[in-house]
């Protein structure tokens, strides 16, 4: 079975500082994914990588970067975390363009 | 652009009951579609899929079969537990050549509450 692991199940940060959210995933899957998700709102997307050093833009970028530099972890790194960033995050990785997405347990980040 | 459209929840059925969550799609060409399960504070799960038209997907008791005719996928279970309490998503990959590249595209969820 694909194993999807992000780092934290919970985390609470303050405004301001920078926050790493990590996932690995252990199938050697070429495309990673960062959403987040919000009542009423679903998932949306954040960024995703198809490569090595490689990403691309999703839906909702601001205020976001990512880090591939190894293909099995992907990082979501918040710059300056801000309050309206609270939310859950959910990492995905998958292998071949239509092949389904398989999903880490998800991280609630509550930002203060 | 495509899409995907999901019934409003929350869907509230008794122990038994029988399930359908309607989803329909909109996009070019055949789309691969999936179901997905969200349990209470967890990350979502795949819960079955289909890529090519009349495909019936399946997993623990689910069924949902795509249909190009009315560009639905929708989902059914014959007799509801408790434990199948969760928020269940339908999605899609564009086909090839549509300009996209594996991106799955999500409806809003509908949360089922299943009562004993």
């Amino acid at each position: 079975d694909v194993k999807v692991t992000q780092s934290s199940r919970y985390l609470v940060k303050r405004t301001g500082e920078k926050v790493f959210l990590e996932c690995v995933q252990d199938m050697d899957h070429e495309n990673m994914f960062w959403y987040r998700q919000d009542p009423g709102l679903g998932l949306r997307l954040i960024y995703f990588s198809y490569d090595v050093k490689m990403k691309e833009k999703g839906d909702i970028p601001e205020g976001y970067s990512v880090s591939r530099e190894k293909k099995e972890r992907f990082s979501l790194i918040l710059e300056s975390a801000s309050t309206n960033q609270t939310s859950m995050y959910l990492c995905a990785s998958k292998t071949g363009d239509n092949q389904p997405q398989h999903f880490g347990d998800g991280t609630r980040l509550s930002i203060l | 652009g495509d899409s995907v459209t999901q019934m409003e929840g929350p869907v509230t059925l008794s122990e038994e009951a029988f399930l359908t969550i309607n989803c329909t799609y909109t996009a070019t060409g055949y789309p691969s579609l999936f179901w997905y399960v969200q349990y209470p504070g967890e990350g979502l799960q795949l819960l079955l899929k289909a890529t090519k038209a009349d495909d019936k997907g399946s997993n623990k008791g689910f069924e949902a079969t795509y249909r190009k005719e009315t560009t639905s996928f929708h989902l059914e279970k014959g007799s509801v537990q408790v434990s199948d309490s969760a928020v269940y998503f339908c999605a899609l990959i564009p086909s090839h050549g549509s300009g996209n590249t594996g991106k799955l595209i999500f409806g809003q969820g509908t949360t089922l509450q299943v009562k004993p």
